[in-house]
């Protein structure tokens, strides 16, 4: 079955640091997706992503943060100055259409010291 | 925008248990899924389920879209069962991402 693949699984960064988390969405998918969840809270949507732009952002998504899909096949999400409270496990999510099942990464868990 | 709310917060189950997850959702959806979340923190997605009634296994799921719920049954629950359950759905105007409930977790005893 085809997966969501995201690398790393886990990184550490000191606080300020720009850190860059990696995805590989399903080949076909057209529709890609970045969510956060803090540990022990609910998953959170943090921005969509279609034909090249974005589709649609959260509050949470501020200046801070920035996707590229800067080929045909990666998906990132950048966060420019990292703050202790972004320490969070990012997915990622891609889908064919919408309406169509969400297939889920494995995630980065991301611990700002 | 939609709210989901999951019922019961937390399970404790003994093993060989039975078990019901609900999930009320507040708009039309024309998506929802459940996801098992393991202690590794990956999300596992058990069922693609907008409406009607699947099974997977020991798992069933229940989505009864008029009445804007949708049920997740573990039967002969196991050790491996414990983790976070979340509903997750897609509604059906302008809101083209998955918004999730705060999840059930269940904990499953030997």
């Amino acid at each position: 079955e085809p997966e969501v693949t995201q690398t790393p699984s886990h990184q550490v960064t000191q606080m300020g640091q720009e850190v860059i988390l990696r995805c590989v969405p399903i080949s076909n998918h057209l529709y890609f997706y970045w969510y956060r969840q803090i540990l022990g809270q609910k998953v959170e949507f943090l921005v969509s992503f279609y034909n090249n732009e974005i589709s649609e952002k959260s509050e949470i998504f501020d200046d801070q943060f920035s996707v590229e899909r800067p080929d045909g096949s990666n998906f990132t999400l950048k966060i420019r100055s990292t703050k202790l409270e972004d320490s969070a496990m990012y997915f990622c999510a891609s889908t064919k259409e919408i309406g169509y099942g969400y297939t889920f990464g494995s995630g980065t868990r991301l611990t700002v010291v | 925008g939609i709210q989901v709310e999951q019922s019961p917060p937390d399970l404790i189950l003994q093993e060989g248990a039975n078990s019901t997850l609900r999930c009320n959702f507040s708009d039309s959806v024309n998506n929802l899924q459940w996801f098992h979340q393991n202690p590794w923190g990956q999300l596992i997605n058990l069922f693609y389920i907008p409406s009607g009634t699947k099974q997977n296994g020991r798992l069933s799921a229940t989505t009864v879209a008029t009445e804007r719920y949708s049920l997740l049954y573990i039967s002969s629950s196991q050790t491996t069962d414990s983790g976070v359950y979340f509903c997750a759905v897609e509604t059906l105007i302008n809101d083209y991402k998955l918004s999730f409930g705060a999840g059930t977790t269940v904990t499953v005893r030997a």
